[in-house]
């Protein structure tokens, strides 16, 4: 089967409205933080990362928030579009070893 | 720039059978890693390769076992199939290890055991 997100909580937003995915992590000790963004029948895609010194990063129509006192991550999409639909998730990294540790991941749907 | 490339993309087997999934990163990366999809357990790591070593290992059965060459491509193995292990199995490349930000996936290889 394409679907290995069969049972992922889903975010439901019309197009052009700002999204927030929201992502808790459990390291506090973790360098740093990536969104990826997986669509149907595909790998992750690296979206944008922010290390643990950090607080807020944008890249373009993306923002990631981290809150290290409540580990939390979000990540903002401004006006969301319909390609935009697809299974986001965070992942964390530690030391020097290039394991990522990933969240459940969210459903984006993004409606017309 | 060729991305990662993983192969075969689907495959059925058949339980107690083994496979072997191959992956050649992308071009001037040596660390290989790999991570198994699954809708119960979302995404988890398996290992991690560099220079031909294994670096890091997930909390996986000794069934899955993998193995890096010379020019960087990887393959993993996984012994006596069970019908939990059907998945997707995806490969994800970097320049070296602790280069986080620059973890590139494939686009994986659908395992399915009957």
């Amino acid at each position: 089967g394409e679907s290995v997100g069969l049972h992922l909580p889903t975010l439901s937003v019309q197009e052009g409205d700002n999204s927030i995915i929201n992502c808790a992590y459990s390291n506090s000790a973790s360098d740093y933080f990536i969104w990826y963004k997986q669509e149907s029948g595909k790998g992750p895609q690296f979206i944008i990362d922010i290390r643990s010194n950090m607080d807020k990063r944008q890249g373009q129509r993306v923002t990631v928030l981290l809150n290290k006192t409540v580990k939390h991550l979000s990540l903002q999409i401004a006006a969301t579009q319909p390609g935009d639909s697809a299974v986001y998730f965070c992942a964390e990294i530690t030391g020097g070893y290039n394991k990522l540790i990933f969240g459940a991941g969210t459903r984006l749907a993004v409606h017309p | 720039k060729a991305g990662v490339t993983q192969t075969p993309r689907y495959l059925i087997k058949t339980r107690g059978q083994q496979v072997t999934l191959s992956c050649s990163p992308i071009s001037g990366h040596r660390s290989v890693s790999w991570y198994q999809q699954t809708p119960g357990q979302g995404l988890q790591f398996l290992f991690e390769y560099f220079s031909e070593t294994q670096r890091n290992k997930g909390n996986f059965p000794g069934r899955f076992s993998g193995r890096q060459f010379s020019n960087s491509r990887s393959e993993m193995n996984v012994s006596t199939l069970e019908l939990g292990d059907s998945a997707l199995y995806l490969c994800a490349s970097s320049p070296f290890p602790g280069s986080g930000n620059t973890i590139y996936f494939g686009e994986g290889s659908w395992l399915t055991v009957v």
